[in-house]
């Protein structure tokens, strides 16, 4: 069974540093990886994807590793703004293109 | 270009009553999957489905929760004799065609609360 860990589970930054959010899988047979962005209330919001073969992916701010041999990705947010205040979620596929999420980490990005 | 749409949105059940939750996905997209995120936990896989098939059921919980993907119309979860362990918010999302690659594209989600 796919099991993913998100630590930690919440995080509060000053404005203009840099975030570190941790991911971990315990079945490394994945097809790949994705990052997501929930706002309270809404859906949510693919940030990137990475497939099994990759080993990260970038997107203006963001930036996502995968090592897929230890389990684990990382998502970067460089120069974090008031506007990055979300949950982030981290999704494995696997199996029959099913998604197995962590519970997410809380961002609190403080002005 | 619509997203995957919702409704309802929200929707307030009593217990025993019947729930069904309607899904509209991206234009073109074969492909729904349906997950349900309980209060304090992360979102939980329940069916994927084509176009008048169910590929993978194996989230569903056995009793009262069925869903379908006919070939004309919305998805639709449908949940029977509710009860308050089924308050939660259920997303959908949709996808072009199998394949691993694909991303999915989630609805807003529909938030359930049974009293």
């Amino acid at each position: 069974k796919q099991e993913v860990t998100q630590i930690p589970a919440a995080l509060s930054v000053p404005e203009g540093e840099n975030l570190v959010l941790n991911c971990s899988f315990t079945d490394s047979a994945i097809y790949n990886l994705q990052w997501f962005r929930q706002d309270p209330g809404k859906g949510l919001t693919s940030l990137l994807l990475i497939q099994s073969s990759q080993r990260e992916q970038t997107s203006g701010r963001l930036n996502a590793s995968l090592d897929k041999s230890s389990g684990r990705s990382t998502l970067y947010i460089a120069a974090s703004q008031p506007g990055d205040s979300a949950t982030y979620l981290c999704a494995v596929v696997y199996g029959n293109n099913r998604l197995a999420f962590g519970k997410g980490n809380q961002v609190v990005v403080i002005p | 270009n619509a997203g995957v749409m919702q409704n309802p949105r929200h929707l307030v059940r009593r217990r025993g009553q019947e729930a069904r939750l309607r899904c509209s996905p991206v234009k073109g997209h074969s492909h729904v999957y349906w997950y349900r995120q309980l209060p304090e936990e992360g979102l939980k896989f329940m069916v994927y489905l084509q176009k008048e098939n169910i590929i993978d059921e194996s989230g569903m919980p056995k009793e009262r929760f069925s869903a379908e993907f006919p070939k004309e119309g919305p998805s639709i979860l449908r949940i029977q004799q509710v009860v308050r362990g089924d308050s939660a918010a259920y997303f959908c999302a949709s996808s072009p065609q199998q394949g691993a690659q694909e991303t999915q594209y989630f609805g807003p989600g529909t938030r359930l609360l049974v009293l």
